[in-house]
C-alpha cells in the first residue's frame, strides 16, 4: 500500500504570493489527485496529475492559478499562485487506490 | 455534474447505540462507493468500500448499497466516543478520483 509524504504541513502566506506543495509517494503510481478542503467543507477535486501529460483540471480550477507538475511516477507538486484569503484551505494529495491521502497542507493567507 | 448528498448533521447518539449515516448519489452509472472517517485536522481514513448491492460488514461497521435507489448507508454498531468524527461518503470517478459528499458530523455521547 502507498505511503504519501506531503509538505509543508502548514503555512501562513501573504496575499499575492505563491506556495508550492509537494507530495512524494513511496511507490510508482499512474494518477495523482489534488483536492481542496475549504473550512467546514468536504473535499473538492482540483485536478488529476498524470505523468507525462498536462494535468486535467476540474470546473472552476485553472492552470494559471493552480499549476501542477508531475515529473515522475512518484512525485507531484501543486502551486497555489497569487494567493488571496479565499485560498485558505487544506490541500490534500491522493492516489488512485482511493485509500491513501497525504497528511494535508493547511494554508492560511493573510 | 455528479453529486453526492449527505445530511450534514450533527448526528448525536449515545454510547453503545447504532449510528446510521446516509448518502445518495446522482450518477446512476456509478460503480464504486466509499465511506471515510475524518477527525478534525486529519486526512480522511478509509473505513469501507462497497461495489455490489446489499450489505458488507467489517467489525462494527456495515455498509449498505442500493443502486436502484442510488443510496448508500453506513451503520456503526456499539458506537464509541472515539467514533466521533465527520463521515464522508464518496463515489468513485472514472479516473480513480473521488466525488465526496459534504460529510456528516457524528457525536457519540458517553
Amino acid at each position: 500500500s502507498a505511503v504519501i509524504s506531503q509538505k509543508p504541513s502548514r503555512d501562513i502566506c501573504q496575499r499575492g504570493t505563491s506556495l508550492t506543495i509537494q507530495c512524494q509517494v513511496d511507490s510508482q503510481v499512474t494518477m495523482m489527485f489534488w483536492y481542496r478542503q475549504q473550512p467546514g467543507q468536504s473535499l473538492t477535486l482540483i485536478a488529476t496529475a498524470n505523468q507525462g501529460s498536462e494535468a486535467t483540471y476540474e470546473s472552476g480550477f485553472v492552470i494559471d492559478k493552480f499549476p501542477i507538475s508531475r515529473p515522475n511516477l512518484t512525485f507531484s507538486t501543486l502551486t497555489v499562485s497569487n494567493m488571496s484569503p479565499e485560498d485558505s484551505s487544506i490541500y490534500l494529495c491522493s492516489v488512485s487506490d482511493r485509500e491513501h491521502f497525504g497528511s494535508g497542507t493547511r494554508l492560511t493567507v493573510v | 455534474q455528479k453529486e453526492v448528498e449527505q445530511n450534514s448533521g450533527p448526528l448525536s447518539v449515545p454510547e453503545g447505540a447504532i449510528a446510521s449515516l446516509n448518502c445518495t448519489y446522482s450518477d446512476r452509472g456509478s460503480q464504486s462507493f466509499f465511506w471515510y472517517r475524518q477527525y478534525s485536522g486529519k486526512s480522511p481514513e478509509l473505513i469501507m468500500s462497497i461495489y455490489s448491492n446489499g450489505d458488507k460488514e467489517d467489525g462494527r461497521f456495515t455498509a449498505q448499497l442500493n443502486k436502484a435507489s442510488q443510496y448508500v448507508s453506513l451503520l456503526i454498531r456499539d458506537s464509541q466516543p472515539s467514533d466521533s468524527a465527520t463521515y464522508l461518503c464518496a463515489v468513485g470517478g472514472s479516473q480513480g478520483n473521488l466525488i465526496f459528499g459534504k460529510g456528516t458530523k457524528l457525536s457519540v455521547k458517553p
